[in-house]
């Protein structure tokens, strides 16, 4: 079935470092793909996404591109704050399908 | 704003009770989920439904059912809490089609005792 691999472990990283958080996905067709953060405390909400290949997400300085020929959507932000320490989670759908695959998330702590 | 909500942000019980996670939406969204949360397993979908008294089995099905009477409400029931049920449960809704349109409550952290 379809599947999101993220990186293993938390990332750990100083103010205004640059993140990159890896994200690869098995599914058969063209699926959406999405980037999901969650906030302490909070539910997730949905950061950015990208619909068809080379398509580029963008929200709050984070980016990532929708790349097929590596199946890959990985998450980039140039300069990180102490406010984006969050959990953030890969996810795709197929399109006709509701459903969302989930990665298994990455936590990310920004130290000032 | 957009909401959903979840009746309870912390939940305690003990093994063998019958809990009820209720969570509702006002955003008028035909489509409900349950998801539990687990560290190191991330998200993994319980139920969903797509109607009102419609559902159908996500990947981790046993142990629980879900109600759905009206389109607003859906509620995850334990009909007989065990340990290993102990975790961060997610409500989320979304549009027919449009997954994109996710919206996720805040959670409920339940621990059976």
């Amino acid at each position: 079935g379809d599947s999101v691999t993220q990186m293993e472990g938390p990332v750990t990283l100083s103010e205004e470092a640059f993140l990159t958080i890896n994200c690869t996905y098995t599914a058969t067709g063209y699926p959406s793909l999405f980037w999901y953060v969650q906030y302490p405390g909070e539910g997730l909400q949905l950061l950015l996404k990208a619909t068809k290949a080379d398509d580029k997400g963008s929200n709050k300085g984070f980016e990532a591109t929708y790349r097929k020929e590596t199946t890959s959507f990985h998450l980039e932000k140039g300069s990180v704050q102490v406010s984006d320490s969050a959990v953030y989670f890969c996810a795709l759908s197929q399109g006709g399908n509701n459903r969302l695959a989930f990665g298994k998330g990455n936590q990310v702590v920004v130290i000032p | 704003d957009v909401k959903v909500t979840q009746s309870s942000r912390y939940l305690v019980k003990r093994t063998g009770e019958k809990v009820f996670l209720e969570c509702v939406q006002d955003m008028d969204h035909e489509n409900m989920f349950w998801y539990r949360q687990d560290p190191g397993l991330g998200l993994r979908l319980i139920y969903f439904s797509y109607d009102v008294k419609m559902k159908e089995k996500g990947d981790i099905p046993e142990g629980y059912s879900v109600s759905r009477e009206k389109k607003e409400r859906f509620s995850l029931i334990l009909e007989s809490a065990s340990t290993n049920q102990t975790s961060m449960y997610l409500c989320a809704s979304s549009l027919p089609d449009r997954p994109d349109t996710q919206y996720f409550g805040p959670g409920t952290r339940l621990t059976v005792l």
